[in-house]
């Protein structure tokens, strides 16, 4: 079965740091890139950063750069994407959603069930 | 940053009619958009790419049209699983932005 699955809901105290992971099952997972997209509760989506699974690169949104890292193990078809400094403004859904294998296209055809993040003291 | 503004902000529909949701981007995007769906507690799902080819999967009551700086997407006749929140979507340029959503709700 093709689908992205990611980690279990999470509680975190302000400053600390985040790790989500997105599991990959039932195609080739160095062939897409991974991207990472957050949403808070009742909001629109804002677009974090994605991934080359092949190779590790890695873009990042400005507003997240210095603050966020992603990464991949391809020995166990799983992504991250780390977190630091977290405020409350970090409380929102995280998806990771693959990028469609069309040439010219960076639309995301699966997404992972999202993981909820709640910072609070 | 390319700013993408979704209209109207809710729309209410009968089923069996048709809707019309459109997007604006502030710059051209030629057709790199897309459209999703997305339900209550659910991830979006991908509905249209390149501003006019359907995914995978996707009825064809789901259209989408445009290019450069306009886009709409068009639901032929409303079923019941169709009232959600879309979103479009553009990736011409970095970083990629989304629309505020448009709230397709019931009559």
């Amino acid at each position: 079965q093709v689908q992205l699955v990611q980690s279990g809901a999470e509680v975190k105290a302000p400053g600390v740091s985040l790790k989500v992971s997105c599991k990959a099952s039932g195609y080739t997972f160095t062939a897409h890139f991974i991207h990472w997209v957050r949403q808070a509760p009742g909001q629109g989506l804002e677009w974090m950063g994605r991934i080359n699974c092949k190779n590790g690169d890695t873009d990042y949104a400005q507003q997240f750069q210095g603050r966020v890292t992603m990464t991949r193990d391809t020995s166990i078809n799983t992504a991250y994407m780390e977190l630091n400094r977290l405020t409350s403004d970090d409380t929102v859904t995280y998806y990771c959603a693959r990028e469609i294998l069309v040439v010219g296209s960076t639309a995301y055809d699966m997404w992972g069930q999202g993981t909820l993040v709640t910072v609070s003291s | 940053e390319i700013l993408m503004t979704q209209s109207p902000a809710t729309l209410s529909v009968s089923p069996g009619v048709r809707a019309t949701l459109s997007c604006r981007a502030s710059q051209s995007v030629s057709s790199k958009s897309a459209w999703y769906q997305q339900k209550p507690g659910q991830a979006p799902r991908l509905l249209i790419y390149d501003a006019s080819t359907r995914a995978t999967g996707i009825p064809a009551r789901f259209s989408g049209s445009g290019s450069g700086t306009e886009f709409t997407l068009t639901i032929s006749s409303l079923q019941p699983e169709d009232f959600a929140v879309y979103y479009c979507q553009q990736y011409a340029n970095w970083p990629l932005t989304f629309g505020g959503g448009t709230k397709v709700e019931i009559k």
